[in-house]
């Protein structure tokens, strides 16, 4: 396997479920991100880990629990979420993270496409 | 503050005619900039970056980019539009702590 790969690649969950969304990168890299992609709105980035930890929460509601045991897997488990919660969640990667000093750029995977019923 | 205007959500060309995807930023640092491109159900993947070096960009799949300070603007082109472009493209900035900000992006279609 290469590059950043996510699974599922596709989750419907009811309200009251939980579940976990798994993205793994090959790259060797430092950092890695969550971003939420819905319908007509901007890339939304979530949860940044530099070396396995939390350096940015950019106000996610608490129903989405980010988990970084190494710098090659990072996990957003879920619970009770909301059907405004359905869209499309990316993971991504890069050499060093945000705030770090140089930008560098980010490796995304396919995605999760989450339907919340 | 830092933000990123793409001037256009939709553009449509001909196969074999030029592309231009219009990309406007602010930032109160030197930013960084990159294009990525999105295929239906798909990831993000990296046309190109500027990162304060050369102001004209080379990337993948014949696309380039010019970075223009005066007109804070890094706008997309490519000579000859090819089906497989059709696709949404995002431009992105970034600069200062923990600032990443995407463009809504521009859905590029190609007319055989």
């Amino acid at each position: 396997e290469t590059g950043v790969t996510q699974t599922p690649r596709h989750l419907v969950m009811g309200m009251t479920n939980k579940k976990s969304l798994k993205c793994e990168q090959h790259l060797g890299h430092n950092a890695m991100y969550w971003y939420k992609q819905s319908a007509k709105k901007p890339l939304e980035l979530m949860f940044v880990y530099n070396f396995k930890e939390q350096t940015e929460n950019n106000s996610v509601p608490s129903r989405f629990s980010p988990e970084c045991p190494n710098s090659s897997h990072l996990f957003l488990h879920l619970h009770t979420l909301q059907p405004e919660d359905s869209a499309l969640y990316l993971c991504a990667s890069s050499q060093a993270g945000l705030g770090q000093g140089r930008i560098y750029e980010q490796y995304f995977g396919p995605g999760t496409r989450l339907t919340v019923t | 503050a830092q933000s990123v205007t793409q001037l256009d959500s939709h553009v449509s060309v001909s196969e074999g005619t030029p592309v231009l995807l219009r990309c406007n930023y602010s930032s109160s640092y030197s930013p960084s900039l990159f294009w990525y491109v999105q295929h239906p159900n798909k990831g993000l993947q990296l046309l190109l970056k500027y990162t304060s070096a050369a102001t004209l960009v080379k990337g993948i799949n014949g696309f380039e980019a010019e970075f223009k300070k005066s007109e804070t603007s890094f706008h997309l082109t490519k000579p000859s539009a090819h089906m497989s472009d059709a696709a949404e493209y995002f431009c992105v900035v970034t600069g200062g702590y923990q600032k990443v900000t995407f463009g809504t992006g521009t859905k590029l279609q190609v007319i055989p």
